[in-house]
């Protein structure tokens, strides 16, 4: 069966930067591109970006101001999203998800990771 | 940039429909997609490409998209229905989200 499994909680200081992984398992890793969309607390969904796994393009959500890269290990079916220069408003849970048809980059999202909190502080 | 508009709360009795809208300008000439979100939970996709439902979604969750607005509609509705429900659209490649909707059932 398919799992998404993120890296674990962070805690930053205001002006670094973090790296959340997401190991994937249980089908291609190459064949879905995987989205990170975040959470602030008591807030909605914010979609980010996506990547594509097979030939490593993404596609950026441009309010971040080129503060995220995501990176893809084909080895391993792990996607990563670094996020630099971190600010306290920052702080939410990070998802990973991978959209539902293969080889498409915009589809619904049929599984995610179970987040990352990123506190800011 | 594109963006979605959705009533921030919705109540319904028990055994009633709930029906959640979703705004945005020409929605119909797009694909929308719902998310069912429980508290300390992960989003579950509950309906995509306006109407479907993924396998382990019960039927009473259906979808409908037209013109402007995109609803969804839960039919029969429980207590563990009870969630906030976000709307997803594509503007080109760029994903959008809903601000959400507290669905009570009460």
């Amino acid at each position: 069966q398919v799992h998404l499994v993120q890296s674990g909680a962070e805690v930053k200081k205001p002006g670094a930067s973090v790296k959340v992984s997401c190991k994937t398992s249980g089908y291609t890793f190459t064949g879905h591109y995987i989205h990170w969309v975040r959470q602030a607390p008591g807030q909605g969904l914010e979609w980010m970006a996506w990547i594509n796994p097979n030939s490593g393009a993404t596609n950026y959500e441009q309010n971040f101001g080129g503060r995220v890269t995501l990176t893809r290990d084909t080895s391993t079916s792990t996607a990563y999203m670094d996020l630099r220069t971190l600010k306290s408003d920052d702080t939410a849970v990070y998802y990973c998800a991978r959209v539902r048809v293969g080889g498409v980059p915009g589809d619904g999202f049929d599984f995610w990771g179970q987040g990352t909190l990123v506190s800011v502080s | 940039s594109y963006e979605l508009t959705q009533p921030p709360s919705v109540s319904v009795s028990p055994g009633q429909t709930a029906s959640i809208t979703c705004s945005g300008d020409k929605l119909g000439d797009k694909y929308a997609f719902w998310y069912q979100q429980k508290p300390g939970q992960s989003p579950v996709l509950v309906i995509y490409q306006d109407g479907k439902r993924p396998s382990g979604i019960p039927e009473r969750f259906s979808g409908s998209n037209s013109g402007n607005t995109a609803t969804l509609t839960i039919s029969g509705t429980q207590a563990l229905d009870e969630a906030d429900y976000y709307c997803q659209a594509w503007d080109s490649t760029m994903g959008v989200f809903g601000g959400g909707t507290k669905l009570t059932v009460l």
